[in-house]
């Protein structure tokens, strides 16, 4: 059976502080890969999508970047915080792009202090 | 624009009573709706997904329905229990010549009381 994790599961950081969030996929290859935010009293929001390795579209411009380096990790990253990039950053993984059933991973949550 | 609206953004019910969730949506041309179960602090649940042709399905105690005129689904939640709490998201996915985009609603937030 097919399993994501995501850690760390909660994370307190300063801002202007470097971001790192890893998302890890078992039990399925070359899936495709997402990273949504979900802001208090909001849907979720596309960050990133990524169908391959080392490829990676964004949805909206913002203050963070995604990379792919493996079949299934994909990478949040920021180099400098901001108070707005708080927020629960959920990864999703699928099976291919027609019928897209998502599957969510538990969720990070990030407190930009 | 596509959206997805839902109502209500809070319910309370007793445990052990039905309610019924809506959501309205605007998005096209439509692939599939989804319902996802969401508890608090966890990742989206699937609970039901249901394309153009299908106006009913069914997943235990939940029943969805969807009316593709009116744009219309509904999450019915029969006898309902106190794991019940937790927010319901629908999402609607567009038809695209490549990568189709899920459009999320915000959920409505259920409390089951005892």
């Amino acid at each position: 059976s097919q399993t994501i994790h995501q850690w760390p599961a909660t994370l307190v950081q300063p801002v202007g502080s470097p971001l790192s969030l890893e998302c890890t996929v078992e039990g399925t290859s070359n899936p495709n890969l997402y990273w949504y935010r979900q802001a208090a009293g909001r849907g979720l929001q596309l960050l990133f999508y990524s169908v391959g390795i080392g490829q990676i579209s964004s949805e909206v411009p913002q203050n963070l970047s995604a990379s792919r380096p493996q079949d299934r990790q994909f990478i949040l990253s920021s180099k400098k915080l901001l108070l707005s990039d708080s927020g629960f950053y959920l990864c999703a993984w699928s099976r291919d792009r027609r019928y897209n059933e998502q599957f969510f991973g538990p969720g990070t949550r990030l407190t930009v202090l | 624009k596509n959206q997805v609206e839902q109502s209500p953004q809070s319910l309370i019910i007793l445990e052990g009573k039905n309610c019924t969730l809506q959501c309205n949506y605007t998005v096209s041309p439509f692939s599939n709706l989804r319902w996802y179960k969401q508890d608090t602090g966890r990742g989206p649940v699937s609970l039901t997904i249901m394309t153009f042709s299908e106006n009913t399905k069914s997943n235990g105690r939940y029943t969805a329905t969807l009316d593709a005129d009116t744009k219309q689904s509904s999450l019915h939640i029969t006898a309902s229990q106190l794991s019940d709490s937790a927010s319901y998201i629908c999402v609607v996915s567009d038809i695209g010549p490549g990568f189709q985009k899920l459009v999320f609603g915000t959920g409505t937030r259920l409390l089951v009381s005892p």
